[in-house]
């Protein structure tokens, strides 16, 4: 079984300022993990992913994450946010089961930034 | 370059109606899925579609019927509407491998009076 937890429903920040959003999961396998935004009234779009090549990963407008095994954490920084980035930001835990890709999905942050 | 196509993007519907949500999808994607979105729960998986011909329950199928009707192609059907349906529908797709992300399209956005 595997979980994903999200801390902070909704997250506020001035623009320029650092953006941290918190996620934990679990896993009984080794998962891969995945960020995904929403704007609104639009689908998720991938952010960027952890497929154990790397521990630290890069994604797109500037946001990464890194993996930490021992803390069962995969947080999403951005150093300086930008009005763009104001949307929410999904985890999600991936793994192989009965042959289909399982994902269970975090319950989602919702990130302001503020003038 | 489409991706994943989702029709209607918006319904309203009285409890008891019927109606079919499409989706379909250009990038040759083997797996196909059904997720609804309800506020503070994410997404949460109705029924998926691991290849052509094959369809199997999600974590909230209940009211729900889905068909594969092509490799492209994954409609979910609401028989018989009821207000606790009203959400946000997604389709997506991905290869079969687990570290593949997943494509979504932009929703449809159902309400149940």
């Amino acid at each position: 079984a595997q979980s994903v937890t999200q801390l902070g429903s909704h997250v506020s920040v001035s623009e320029g300022a650092l953006v941290l959003l918190r996620c934990n999961y679990s896993s009984s396998v080794p998962p891969y993990l995945f960020w995904y935004v929403q704007y609104p009234n639009q689908g998720l779009q991938l952010l960027l992913k952890y497929t154990s090549a790397a521990t630290l990963v890069k994604g797109i407008n500037g946001f990464e994450a890194e993996f930490k095994k021992s803390e069962t954490s995969f947080h999403l920084t951005k150093p300086s946010a930008h009005m763009s980035d104001a949307a929410e930001y999904f985890c999600a835990v991936s793994v192989l089961s009965g042959g289909y890709q399982k994902v269970t999905f975090g319950t989602g942050t919702k990130l302001q930034v503020i003038p | 370059n489409a991706g994943v196509t989702q029709t209607p993007k918006f319904q309203v519907l009285k409890t008891g109606q019927s109606m079919t949500l499409q989706c379909a999808q250009d990038m040759n994607h083997n797996s196909m899925y059904w997720y609804r979105q309800d506020p503070g729960m994410g997404l949460r998986l109705i029924y998926y579609s691991a290849s052509e011909g094959t369809t199997d329950k999600g974590e909230v199928p209940n009211g729900y019927n889905v068909s594969r009707l092509n490799k492209r192609e994954f409609s979910l059907r609401l028989e018989s509407a009821a207000p606790s349906q009203t959400s946000v529908y997604f389709c997506a797709s991905s290869e079969q491998d687990s570290n593949q992300p997943q494509h979504f399209g932009d929703g449809t956005r159902l309400s149940i009076l």
